[in-house]
């Protein structure tokens, strides 16, 4: 399978621990991408990565999270002190470089994240 | 950026073709209409993008109305696997390209 994938595809962790996830892209995708899903809404932008350069942050994105992309290739994404309210549904996109009229992102399956 | 309003859910017979609207009044003129669908318990996917013309692919029709100011995304001949909710983005060329999702159009298609 050479689409984009997701690990795990669920965590059920305790209110105030940390957690990882990884995204694995296309290989060839220099674009990378991370969103995030609550129940009933479409997804928001929380980052993206051009290689391994982090080059937007959402304000979404507080200081609790931090992502990174070493070499350009994986990604990982990290929760430290969950709340509540990070539960979620956690997509990861990639893409090539390339204006608005190209660069189509193809989506993983999610990493759905339940803090209790 | 420019928002875009779509119906909340339509319903569609098998079989019968489905016409998706998306109205986006205030689109400039650099941005791109992007539709993506997301199957349950999936991940979006591309659908179909336009600027200016109507575009084919062998999964949709976009067709975009002489101003830019309203779309419809149409899917020729609906099948139970196109049950989905489907988003019109208006995706402007900067530098990240992300995309900003609403709340979409959940299709429910009866057999």
């Amino acid at each position: 399978d050479t689409g984009v994938s997701q690990d795990p595809r669920h965590k059920i962790t305790k209110r105030g621990q940390n957690v990882t996830f990884r995204c694995d892209p296309i290989s060839e995708h220099n674009r990378l991408y991370w969103y995030r899903q609550t129940l009933g809404q479409g997804p928001e932008f929380l980052t993206y990565f051009q290689n391994e350069a982090q080059l937007e942050k959402s304000r979404l994105l507080s200081d609790r999270f931090s992502a990174e992309r070493p070499k350009g290739s994986f990604s990982t994404l990290e929760i430290q002190r969950t709340e509540q309210g990070d539960s979620a549904m956690y997509l990861c996109a990639s893409s090539l470089a390339g204006g608005a009229g190209v660069g189509e992102q193809f989506f993983g399956p999610g990493t759905r994240l339940t803090v209790l | 950026d420019a928002k875009t309003t779509q119906p909340n859910s339509m319903e569609s017979n098998e079989e019968e073709p489905v016409h998706l609207p998306c109205n986006h009044s205030t689109i400039s003129g650099t941005d791109y209409i992007h539709w993506y669908r997301q199957l349950p318990s999936q991940g979006p996917e591309y659908v179909i993008h336009g600027l200016t013309s109507n575009v084919n692919n062998r999964m949709a029709s976009l067709a975009i109305a002489e101003d830019r100011k309203s779309s419809t995304l149409i899917l020729h001949r609906a099948t139970l696997r196109d049950a989905a909710v489907y988003y019109c983005i208006l995706r402007r060329d900067n530098a990240g390209n992300m995309l900003t999702f609403g709340g979409g159009t959940r299709l429910m298609v009866k057999p």
